[in-house]
């Protein structure tokens, strides 16, 4: 049974650019969530996607958005990046079943920006 | 808005020691609790959860945490810890006033084992 998986490991981008990062989840599951972790601290949450709609969005700016296709599997879309967006960007899957569900978290993209 | 403070930033401890890692939380509503672990290289993995019932949870690998409601606090323990304990461990809450699965994290605790 696969586990969360996100691609690529690892990413080197300059200011300015633009940058995609995808997810797969856990099988059986259908939520996804980002978190993003910087340096030193506990991962925040930027975004959730559920049957294909951001259900609910944490304090990102817009210049973060993201996708879910019908597989379930997910996008984490930044623009115009700034050096501060430098940080392993963390995917969670979960099922929706109410009130108590368990996220999984899949082992993160390192993103530098230069 | 919801905060964790996990008060313990480092802790260094030698094995076979007993383990304590405080987190509060604040929210007066009903809540899921969990603790999370990050072994160096490898990605976070769910330690235990507390959803309802019992206030003391046990997870994998001997932890435990206790839910004490009038305190706002859950707290992960262990009798006694091993050097492959050596780990960054995360509390995160989840609020469960908009209905959606929202963690909010801790800055995270970071142990250290010696042998």
């Amino acid at each position: 049974d696969a586990g969360v998986t996100q691609s690529p490991t690892h990413l080197i981008k300059t200011r300015g650019q633009q940058v995609t990062l995808r997810c797969s989840p856990k099988s059986g599951h259908d939520t996804v969530s980002w978190y993003q972790q910087a340096l030193g601290q506990g991962p925040q949450f930027i975004f959730q996607y559920y049957e294909e709609e951001e259900r609910q969005r944490g304090n990102f700016p817009d210049r973060f958005s993201g996708h879910q296709y019908p597989n379930y599997s997910s996008e984490l879309n930044v623009n115009a990046l700034l050096l501060g967006d430098s940080a392993l960007y963390l995917c969670a899957s979960s099922y929706t079943q109410g009130m108590s569900e368990t996220q999984y978290f899949g082992p993160g993209t390192r993103l530098l920006v230069l | 808005a919801q905060s964790v403070s996990q008060h313990n930033h480092h802790v260094i401890l030698s094995e076979a020691a007993s383990l304590e890692l405080g987190c509060n939380y604040s929210y007066g509503g009903t809540v899921n609790l969990f603790w999370y672990v990050q072994y160096p290289g490898q990605h976070l993995q769910l330690l235990l959860k507390y959803f309802s019932g019992d206030p003391l949870v046990k997870g994998i690998k001997g932890f435990e945490a206790e839910f004490i409601k009038s305190k706002f606090s859950f707290n992960l323990r262990k009798p006694s810890v091993q050097w492959s304990d050596t780990a960054e461990y995360f509390c995160a809450v989840n609020t469960l006033n908009t209905g959606f699965q929202k963690l909010v994290f801790g800055t995270g605790t970071r142990l250290l084992v010696s042998p």
